[in-house]
């Protein structure tokens, strides 16, 4: 049982080089996200959707672009990374907000040099 | 907006009785949760606490809920180093729709 899975888990770019992060989960949910961590910020919401074909800005969304075509499936796009984007981004799901749980993937740490 | 403020730091020995605190700003938030993070690890979720409640106990996990201040904080009895992580509290937004993280705070145990 994989829950969610990230790729790549480590990736350097150079500033104004362009990216995806895939976020894959097995388990039907309807809702992903993706955060980002930094030190001293905690977990910022970028971007989520709550369906497929559906997506939503969060608190961080400049510099991102996402896309949820399939159900199972959320990407995460940096057009022209910034050093201000190297940060650990995590994915993750969740079947119902209301319970609160939502599963996390291992997360993808990107250096922007 | 939604805003969840905690402390960054907290340093105890092993056996001793930890206490993470956090305050929340959206009172609408139907549940308050705690997530925890260990090294190189993703969140998993911890506990909650449905917000029309004061208290939930949780074998060594007590959660304490003050809606009027606004404040939550989670007590971890018999601490071991096992317990030595990064805790976040966390609060819905106001749409419903995703979570809002506190900053985190790192706990570290002593033998």
């Amino acid at each position: 049982n994989a829950g969610v899975t990230q790729t790549p888990k480590f990736r350097v770019l150079k500033t104004g080089q362009s990216m995806t992060l895939l976020c894959a989960q097995d388990m039907n949910h309807e809702y992903m996200y993706w955060y980002r961590q930094d030190p001293g910020m905690g977990l910022r919401l970028i971007h989520y959707s709550v369906g497929e074909g559906t997506t939503a800005k969060g608190e961080v969304p400049d510099g991102y672009n996402v896309s949820r075509l399939k159900k199972q499936n959320f990407l995460l796009g940096l057009e022209s990374a910034a050093p201000s984007q190297t940060s650990v981004y995590f994915c993750a799901s969740s079947y119902s907000l209301f319970t609160g749980e939502l599963f996390f993937g291992e997360g993808s740490r990107l250096t922007v040099l | 907006g939604e805003d969840v403020e905690q402390s960054l730091f907290l340093s105890v020995r092993e056996g001793d009785s930890s206490v993470i605190n956090c305050t929340y700003t959206d009172s609408s938030s139907t549940y308050l949760y705690w997530y925890k993070q260990e090294p190189g690890a993703g969140l998993q979720l911890l506990t909650y606490i449905f917000s029309n409640m004061d208290m939930k106990q949780d074998q060594r996990l007590t959660v304490l809920l003050n809606k009027k201040d606004k404040h939550l904080s989670l007590r971890i009895a018999d601490t071991q180093t096992g317990d030595s992580a990064i805790y976040f509290c966390a609060e819905s937004n106001q749409a419903g729709t995703a979570l809002i993280f506190g900053k985190g705070t790192t706990l570290s145990v002593s033998s």
